[in-house]
């Protein structure tokens, strides 16, 4: 049973460009978290996803955005790229809002902006 | 500011000894918990949880403490091994789940040998 997977593992994106990273969820999950974690800090989040809808979202900018398929894969966008949104972004799935279930993390891909 | 936070960036522990790593949230509304363990260039391993209606759980080889009075967490790991070497993050949200956990700075746990 695979567990939460991310592609792609490594990326390097210049100044001004657009980004987009996948997330696979643990079989039998239905939402989606995705995370920032910069160098030597701890993961900040950034919004959610559940029945393909975003469900509650972190203090970050417009320029972050996402999606959910109805297979529960979720994508993040980011628009825009700033040196500062390099960092390792983590996807976490877990299963059904509701029951509140312990949240799996991906490995993570990790973002260079050059 | 941050509503998670842990009292030491760094904690070294003899092999085969016990170590106890420390949390302060500032969120009185919060009422799940977690610890993460998260290795070199790996996303952040669940160990343990507990919520805010336990003051202790026990798992294998580690121990969470709650403490509602004063905002305090604790993972105590028994008998330490060269594998338990990592950073070590506590975590809070309310009610549970993936959505919207405030993670603390992180303690790097290292064993000496």
């Amino acid at each position: 049973d695979a567990g939460v997977t991310q592609s792609p593992t490594h990326l390097i994106k210049t100044r001004g460009q657009q980004v987009t990273l996948r997330c696979s969820p643990k079989s039998g999950h239905d939402t989606v978290s995705w995370y920032q974690q910069a160098l030597g800090q701890g993961p900040q989040f950034i919004f959610q996803y559940y029945e393909e809808e975003e469900r509650q979202r972190g203090n970050f900018p417009d320029r972050f955005s996402g999606h959910q398929f109805p297979n529960y894969s979720s994508e993040l966008n980011v628009n825009a790229l700033l040196l500062g949104d390099s960092a390792l972004y983590l996807c976490a799935s877990s299963l059904d809002v509701s029951m509140n279930t312990e949240a799996f993390f991906g490995q993570g891909t990790r973002l260079t902006v050059v | 500011g941050e509503s998670v936070g842990l009292h030491l960036p760094t904690l070294s522990v003899q092999e085969g000894d016990n170590s106890i790593i420390n949390c302060a949230y500032s969120n009185s509304a919060s009422d799940y918990f977690i610890w993460y363990k998260q290795e070199s260039g790996k996303g952040p391993q669940f160990i343990i949880d507990i919520r805010s209606n336990m003051d202790k759980r026990q798992g294998q080889r580690v121990t969470v403490l709650l403490n509602k009075t004063v905002k305090h967490l604790s993972l105590q790991i028994a008998a330490t091994q060269p594998g338990d070497s990592a950073v070590y993050f506590c975590a809070e949200n309310i009610g549970g789940g993936a959505d919207g956990l405030t993670f603390g700075k992180g303690t790097h746990l290292i064993i000496q040998p």
